[in-house]
């Protein structure tokens, strides 16, 4: 148990669906990321939230929206995707101190196929 | 801008071998440092960090030095297990900047007995 739980752990959409990750944390942080994992690149970052204010936006295409409701809560909200957004999407928290020495703590991760 | 490079992949020993993986970054300050793993279909596990010049981070057999003179942070392990093959992240702390981690692209450990 890491504290991050995202749901739903696999997730199997067609080109126009919509459809929306969850992640939640229960760790008191204040700072919530979105990543995206694709086979044989490094992680990239998407958006990252401090105090449920976006913060950081990394270029990431509209067809992707997050939400924070809360510092507990990020969802990514999805739409009109392509397969090539197939990848694993991982959640994470920490506790933003401005002095970058907190770890991330990671949840397991949304696979997402696009069909 | 910040980046952290590492070997490339995937690294195969036998059990019991001398594990290295070779990190090393660009920064400006001073970052914190760390060593994430991913099991196989599993999100990312904090492995160790540290967050000054010539601090060891260590856990579970597990061992890494800040280096600023070579801005590195090699993960070294002196006997492999089996248990142990699973893909490893170098990654830096962006201080005073949403403190959002900067990952290298990953190193594949297979383990064989």
């Amino acid at each position: 148990e890491t504290g991050v739980t995202q749901t739903p752990r696999h997730l199997v959409m067609g080109m126009t669906n919509k459809k929306s990750l969850k992640c939640e944390q229960h760790l008191g942080h204040n700072a919530m990321y979105w990543y995206k994992q694709s086979a044989k690149k490094p992680l990239e970052l998407m958006f990252v939230y401090n105090f449920k204010e976006q913060t950081e936006n990394n270029s990431v295409p509209s067809r992707f929206s997050p939400e924070c409701p809360n510092s507990s809560h990020l969802f990514l909200h999805l739409h009109t995707l392509q397969p090539e957004d197939s990848a694993l999407y991982l959640c994470a928290s920490s506790q933003d101190n401005r002095q970058g020495n907190t770890e991330a703590f990671f949840g397991q991760g949304t696979r997402l196929t696009v069909v | 801008g910040n980046s952290v490079t590492q070997m490339e992949g995937p690294v195969t020993l036998s059990e019991e071998a001398f594990l290295t993986i070779n990190c090393t970054y660009t920064a400006t300050g001073y970052p914190s440092l760390f060593w994430y793993v991913q099991y196989p279909g599993e999100g990312l596990q904090l492995l160790l960090k540290a967050t000054k010049a010539d601090d060891k981070g260590s856990n579970k057999g597990f061992e890494a030095t800040y280096r600023k003179e070579t801005t590195s942070f090699h993960l070294e392990k002196g006997s492999v297990q089996v248990s142990d093959s699973a893909v490893y992240f170098c990654a830096l702390s962006d201080r005073g900047n949403t403190g959002k981690l900067i990952f290298g692209q990953g190193t594949t450990l297979q383990v064989k007995p």
